[in-house]
């Protein structure tokens, strides 16, 4: 069974098109994150969700929308995209939400590679 | 707001010898972590360290925490080609939420 899961896999698009990825997780964690990692392999956070409720939510673009529509899922909207937000984007989880005592060690899913064209 | 600053990026060493990554960060933090990422993969826990002195082992991998330094070290012993991969430390610093990760190290190990 695949702890974190992402769907697609891969996303090839025109600029201009809205896109969106989707994430799961069968682990019963609390919180929820959305990654962006560039081509030079770095890794910044953009959302972080913890029980349906955005705790994180960084400089990113308007574009960009996240909705958890419960604690075991986040999915990730992305309006008018640019060819700037090629990169791969990856969902994690956590136990807990940074703040807790817990480990809140993050289990990241497989990545959605997305190409804007 | 806290950096992480991992040297070196890139590390290019021979099968059977022992090195060091490093791992700086610049504010008060409660929690490191490592990370492997293997090429077109996704990042793999490794290592959470929680207190100062903290030293856990793994195979060949050992990382330890100094959290008056604010520095965190992976050491590699007798390195072989499996464990060539891209390395990430993460902080979480004090009374925050958000992790933030280190610039990643390239590890290549030569058979």
């Amino acid at each position: 069974d695949t702890a974190v899961s992402q769907t697609p896999k891969y996303l090839v698009t025109q600029m201009g098109n809205d896109k969106s990825i989707k994430c799961e997780q069968n682990l019963g964690h609390d919180t929820m994150y959305w990654y962006k990692q560039d081509s030079k392999k770095f890794l910044k956070i953009m959302f972080s969700y913890n029980n349906k409720e955005l705790i994180i939510n960084e400089t990113v673009p308007n574009r960009f929308s996240p909705k958890s529509p419960d604690k075991a899922h986040l999915n990730l909207h992305i309006n008018s995209l640019e060819l700037g937000d090629s990169a791969v984007y990856f969902c994690a989880s956590s136990q807990g939400s940074g703040g807790s005592t817990s480990t809140d060690t993050q289990y990241f899913g497989p990545g959605t590679r997305l190409t804007v064209l | 707001e806290l950096k992480v600053e991992q040297n070196p990026l890139f590390l290019s060493m021979q099968e059977g010898k022992n090195y060091t990554i490093y791992c700086n960060y610049s504010t008060t933090s409660d929690r490191l972590y490592w990370y492997r990422q293997d090429p077109g993969k996704s990042l793999e826990s490794l290592f959470v360290l929680l207190s100062n002195g903290a030293v856990k082992q793994e195979g060949r991998l050992m990382a330890s925490l100094d959290t008056k330094a604010r520095l965190s070290t992976l050491h590699i012993t007798a390195a072989v080609h499996d464990l060539s991969a891209t390395y990430f430390c993460a902080v979480i610093p004090t009374g925050g939420f958000k992790t933030i990760f280190g610039a990643g190290t390239r590890l290549f190990v030569k058979a």
